[in-house]
């Protein structure tokens, strides 16, 4: 199975500030790359696709780049409401798989 | 646009077994591939495995293999998960999701709304 290796974890940042999570494949995956933002007591939700695509209705401050094995989440400026687990999941092959998670918190 | 709705919180003994549905409407049930992650407590989102069920066959993660049955019935449109030989760690919040459409080609964010199994003596 293919692992993925979410860097850092946790994460602490200022309002405004630019920040990046990264993900690292154990195996090249093309661009099958998802980024999710999660909430207490919520369902995942998905920010970006295709390791760079901007899912409808996300706030262009999220991007994200990368392909083969190694993809970035971009938050280019951190607003309160990004206080959340960031993960990433390869949907390239069976079984899929998800970072271990980034808790991103607002200082 | 798809909808998923999953079966009520369980509470098992350790060493049973638990079976949850995952009811879609709203779509092409067959075509969708179908995936379960779990998360316990505190932790992070783990997939278990998924099925596609015009295909019919199922693929498991590693940690899962023996443990976990996932079916599917296209009459009622209902995905299903077993999970066998329960124990304290399977406590967590299971998820039926679609992460694409079916062609593959396009993202498609549907979730569950969780179901909590918690497993207790």
């Amino acid at each position: 199975a293919i692992q993925m290796t979410q860097s850092p974890s946790p994460l602490s940042a200022s309002v405004g500030d630019r920040v990046n999570i990264t993900c690292r494949a154990s195996q090249a995956i093309r661009n099958f790359l998802g980024w999710y933002q999660q909430k207490p007591g919520k369902a995942p939700k998905l920010l970006i696709y295709t390791a760079s695509s901007l899912q409808s209705g996300v706030p262009s401050r999220f991007s994200g780049s990368g392909s083969g094995t190694d993809f970035t989440l971009t938050i280019s400026s951190l607003e309160p409401e990004d206080s959340a687990t960031y993960y990433c999941l390869q949907d390239y092959t069976y079984p899929y798989t998800f970072g271990q998670g980034t808790k991103l918190e607002i200082k | 646009q798809v909808q998923l709705v999953q079966s009520g919180a369980e509470v098992k003994k350790p060493g049973s077994s638990v079976k949850v549905s995952c009811k879609a409407s709203g779509g092409t049930f067959s075509n969708y591939d179908i995936s379960w992650v779990r998360q316990a407590p505190g932790q992070g989102l783990e997939c278990m495995g998924g099925i596609m069920p015009v295909f019919g066959t199922a693929n498991y993660a590693q940690k899962f293999q023996g443990r976990v049955i996932i079916s599917a019935d296209e009459s009622t449109s209902t995905a299903y998960m077993e999970l066998s030989s329960l124990r304290s760690e399977d406590t967590a919040l299971y998820y039926c999701a679609i992460f694409k459409d079916p062609t593959g080609l396009h993202p498609v964010d549907v979730w569950g709304q969780g179901t909590m199994v918690t497993v207790s003596s």
